[in-house]
């Protein structure tokens, strides 16, 4: 079943815009993170947030999460062309580790 | 340091046949986890294992899909009889599970299957 819903679906920006994707969840979580997915290529894990933390950065890339609104988003500022791919948020709920992924932000960033 | 590696990368077959997928999980990952991606299901929790025990293969579509982990540096995936609603990129991802819970995975590049 699907856990993380992301949105919007697609996102187009010109290089150098920030780039906010969202995702909601339904049950309680662990952690929640996110990845990029290149065209072709695996999905690569960005960040973690636990879920008794707000905010994290890294980079270029901000995290918050709304364990109230059971909610997250993904900022990346200063976007650059090479950011163009899919983006996944992805919730950690149980004790064995496994993940359920949303559907994805396909993000375009023109240069 | 390697990463996840799958192969093949891409399989081309005529409905029937048995496919056999491969994944060689990053060294001293005890979680692995198949997954399969597309563009109407997203990606798909088939199965996953952790000490190459199955934990939960709620997720495999039919009886025709089996995984199996030998050991801790190798698991294969199998669909026999295949069918064209079997095509999809089917991903391989490995991480360590420890008391903390669930950590990043890491994904292998994927294996594009097509079913004729």
């Amino acid at each position: 079943s699907q856990q993380g819903e992301e949105d919007p679906q697609a996102l187009s920006i010109q290089e150098g815009e920030n780039a906010t994707m969202n995702c909601s969840y339904k049950t309680s979580i662990n952690n929640l993170q996110w990845y990029r997915q290149n065209s072709g290529r695996g999905l690569v894990h960005l960040i973690l947030i636990r879920s008794n933390e707000r905010e994290k950065h890294s980079g270029r890339l901000r995290v918050t999460l709304d364990t109230s609104k059971k909610s997250s988003s993904l900022l990346i500022t200063a976007s650059r062309a090479a950011d163009t791919a899919s983006y996944f948020c992805a919730t950690d709920s149980g004790s064995q580790g496994n993940l359920i992924f949303g559907k994805g932000t396909k993000l375009s960033v023109k240069p | 340091d390697a990463g996840v590696i799958q192969s093949p990368r891409h399989e081309v077959t005529e409905m029937g046949q048995e496919v056999t997928l491969r994944c060689k999980p990053i060294s001293g990952h005890n979680s692995l986890f198949w997954y399969r991606q597309t563009m109407m299901r997203g990606l798909e929790l088939l199965i996953y294992f952790n000490n190459n025990v199955p934990i939960d293969d709620s997720g495999m579509p039919e009886d025709r899909f089996s995984a199996k982990m030998p050991n801790a540096s190798f698991s294969t995936l199998k669909i026999q009889p295949s069918e064209p609603r079997d095509s999809a990129v089917y991903f391989c991802a490995s991480s360590h599970l420890g008391l903390t819970g669930g950590q990043p995975q890491h994904f292998g590049d994927g294996t594009r299957l097509s079913i004729l």
